[in-house]
């Protein structure tokens, strides 16, 4: 089965700086996406990026970027820039193509700081 | 343009207690699900539907039934709520493709 894995609960960061998070997964599949969304306080679940695993180049939207290494299996999001707005629980999920059910890794709260 | 909205947002149920968890889309999307979101345990999946008249278990289905009787509606229902069925509820639906999920506002249940 595949597992999603987020090995750093929290995190902190200094407004402008940049932050990664990291993210690794297990699977079998040669074919796969992967995703990072972003649940701030409101609760409400938000895309942040889309990866697909067959394309190399690494997936970018605006201050959030991935580093896709898919011979490691991992898939770590970098923002840029942190904004206060970025404060937020981030959760990176993986897609399987067979049921398109997306499995959650256990997320990675981010504070950011004036 | 309303995309997932989940009914209640917020309740409260005593021990034994049965609720339906209200679910609907109105972007005629297939394929719905149900998520469970636990401190320190991500969304786990309890039950999805691939299409209307079909539904099948994820992985923490126990102590949870489902309805799937239209295209638009996917209702949740705890017969007989306990405990350790406190939670925050997320509804999804799948995006055209491999574009990922929407969902739901959610629904934090605690029973007591």
């Amino acid at each position: 089965a595949q597992t999603v894995t987020q090995s750093q609960p929290e995190m902190s960061v200094q407004e402008a700086e940049t932050v990664t998070l990291s993210c690794t997964y297990d699977t079998s599949e040669s074919n796969y996406y992967l995703f990072w969304y972003k649940q701030p306080p409101s609760r409400q679940m938000i895309l942040v990026i889309r990866q697909e695993a067959y394309k190399q180049q690494n997936a970018t939207e605006n201050r959030f970027s991935v580093n896709f290494q898919k011979a490691a299996k991992s898939f770590s999001l970098k923002i840029s820039d942190s904004q206060l707005g970025d404060t937020a629980m981030y959760f990176c999920a993986f897609m399987e193509t067979n049921t398109d059910k997306l499995i959650f890794g256990t997320g990675t709260r981010l504070q950011v700081f004036p | 343009n309303a995309g997932v909205t989940q009914t209640p947002k917020f309740q409260v149920l005593k021990t034994g207690q049965s609720m339906t968890l209200q679910c609907a889309q109105d972007m005629n999307h297939n394929s719905m699900y149900w998520y469970r979101q636990d401190p320190g345990m991500g969304l786990r999946l309890i039950y999805y539907s691939a299409s209307e008249g079909t539904t099948d278990k994820g992985e923490v289905p126990n102590g949870y039934n489902v309805s799937r009787l239209n295209k638009r509606e996917f209702s949740l229902r705890l017969e007989s709520a306990a405990p350790s069925q406190t939670s925050v509820y997320f509804c999804a639906t799948k995006l055209t493709g491999t574009k990922g999920y929407t969902f739901g506002s959610g629904t934090r249940l605690t029973v007591v």
